[in-house]
């Protein structure tokens, strides 16, 4: 079945270090890609989002490339804030295939001043 | 453009009591789903309501239903409540007009099973 793999946490960095948070995924079909974050007590909210290979997803500072070729689709920001400590969740919806994400498991987020 | 809401934000209950929870989608939206999401099964998909009809539904048992009403607000009810029932359920919603969409999420509704 479709799955999402996402790097342990927690990660912990300091403030302004570079942030990278893996994530793959298996598919039977041909997904679209999405960043979600949950601050604590909150809901998830959608950060960016990939529909085709090669696509960038973009905002606030965070980017992501759906990469066909090593089915992945990374996070990274160049320069962290304590304000980004949260859990990121990387999700698929394939295409056609209903309205159903698929998540990874979550990683924890802790920046430190 | 108000966003997704979830009533109630908090509920506690005992084991054997079903509940109702409510989301209202963002304006224009369509299509709703629910999640429940655990410290131990993460986030996973209840079901997906479009035009008032059950459009996917996940590897949930028959306690869990839901309905959605013409102007696309969405209920789910769990029956006979056990402990394992106790969670973070999210209701997202979407355009979703024959094409992936973005699903937007509540602040969700923590159910906390006695």
């Amino acid at each position: 079945g479709d799955s999402v793999t996402q790097m342990e946490g927690p990660v912990t960095l300091s403030e302004e270090a570079f942030l990278t948070i893996n994530c793959t995924y298996t598919a039977t079909g041909y997904p679209s890609l999405f960043w979600y974050v949950q601050y604590p007590g909150e809901g998830l909210q959608l950060l960016l989002k990939a529909t085709k290979a090669d696509d960038k997803g973009s905002n606030k500072g965070f980017e992501a490339t759906y990469r066909k070729e090593t089915t992945s689709f990374h996070l990274e920001k160049g320069s962290v804030q304590v304000s980004d400590s949260a859990v990121y969740f990387c999700a698929l919806i394939l295409t056609g295939g209903g309205n159903k994400l698929t998540f990874g498991t979550g990683t924890q987020l802790k920046v430190e001043l | 453009k108000a966003g997704v809401t979830q009533t109630p934000r908090y509920l506690i209950k005992t084991r054997g009591q079903q509940v109702t929870l409510s989301c209202s989608p963002i304006s224009g939206h369509r299509s709703v789903s629910w999640y429940q999401q655990t410290p131990g099964q993460g986030l996973q998909f209840l079901f997906e309501y479009f035009s008032e009809t059950q459009r996917n539904k996940g590897n949930f048992p028959g306690r869990f239903s839901g309905r959605q009403f013409s102007n696309s607000r969405s209920e789910m009810n769990v029956s006979t409540l056990e402990l394992g029932d106790s969670a973070l359920y999210l209701c997202a919603s979407s355009l979703y007009d024959g094409r992936t969409d973005t699903q937007y999420f509540g602040p969700g509704t923590r159910l906390t099973v006695l």
